[in-house]
């Protein structure tokens, strides 16, 4: 069965210290989406790609947060510098983009900011 | 100001019985809704969806309605099995300027199925 492939499934890293996350998406998927879900809340959208252009970054703090589809299939994930307010699950979705049609999740990523 | 609200963290439901999880949201520009349905440690799994010209959705155990004039849909699980026991994720899209279509989920409600 297809699926979204995330990594790592967990990362450890220092306050004010690089970190990336990568997401392939299930093959054919042209949308993908990045979220991020604080425990006790819901996921929240950071960035979807069309394809490799950016349709919406509202919620991406762009001070600290970059993202990036190049070729239009799997995506990176950046933070530099890490903040403790960071530590999250990052999950990463895609979908076929067509309005109506289900996102597919992976299993996400957990970072911890120590 | 949340847009989707689930308002019960929890609920629990004898083994064989029938769940109900609720689901509010406030905004008149959504026009499609999903439930995930989530393990700890996992991504969140698709359940079921319906769009805003429909009413209600059924697939095998699963039921959702759509109650657009309360802006409020609810999802039916019957007969409830332990494995149902998750944290169940309400969400909402709509069709915003250049294809933005991100999901808008509630906090999540923790379904227990008691043996």
């Amino acid at each position: 069965e297809a699926e979204v492939a995330q990594s790592p499934r967990y990362k450890i890293t220092e306050k004010s210290q690089a970190v990336a996350f990568w997401c392939d998406p299930i093959s054919g998927h042209a949308t993908l989406y990045w979220y991020r879900q604080i425990l006790g809340q819901g996921p929240e959208l950071l960035v979807q790609f069309q394809d490799e252009s950016v349709v919406d970054d509202s919620q991406l703090p762009k001070d600290r947060f970059s993202a990036e589809r190049l070729k239009g299939v799997d995506s990176t994930l950046k933070i530099q510098p890490a903040e403790l307010g960071d530590s999250a699950m990052y999950l990463c979705a895609s979908s076929l983009g067509w309005f109506g049609t289900e996102a597919f999740f992976g299993q996400g990523t957990r970072l911890t900011v120590v | 100001d949340q847009q989707v609200k689930q308002n019960s963290p929890s609920l629990s439901v004898q083994e064989g019985r029938i769940s109900i999880l609720n689901c509010d949201y406030t905004n008149s520009m959504f026009d499609y809704f999903l439930w995930y349905k989530k393990y700890p440690a996992e991504g969140p799994t698709f359940l079921i969806s319906i769009s805003s010209i429909k009413d209600k959705n059924e697939d095998g155990r699963f039921t959702v309605f759509l109650n657009k004039s309360a802006k409020h849909l609810s999802l039916h699980i019957v007969p409830s099995q332990p494995g149902d026991s998750a944290v169940y994720f309400c969400a909402a899209s709509g069709r915003a300027g250049g294809g933005a279509d991100g999901l808008t989920f509630g906090k999540g409600t923790h379904l227990i199925i008691q043996p």
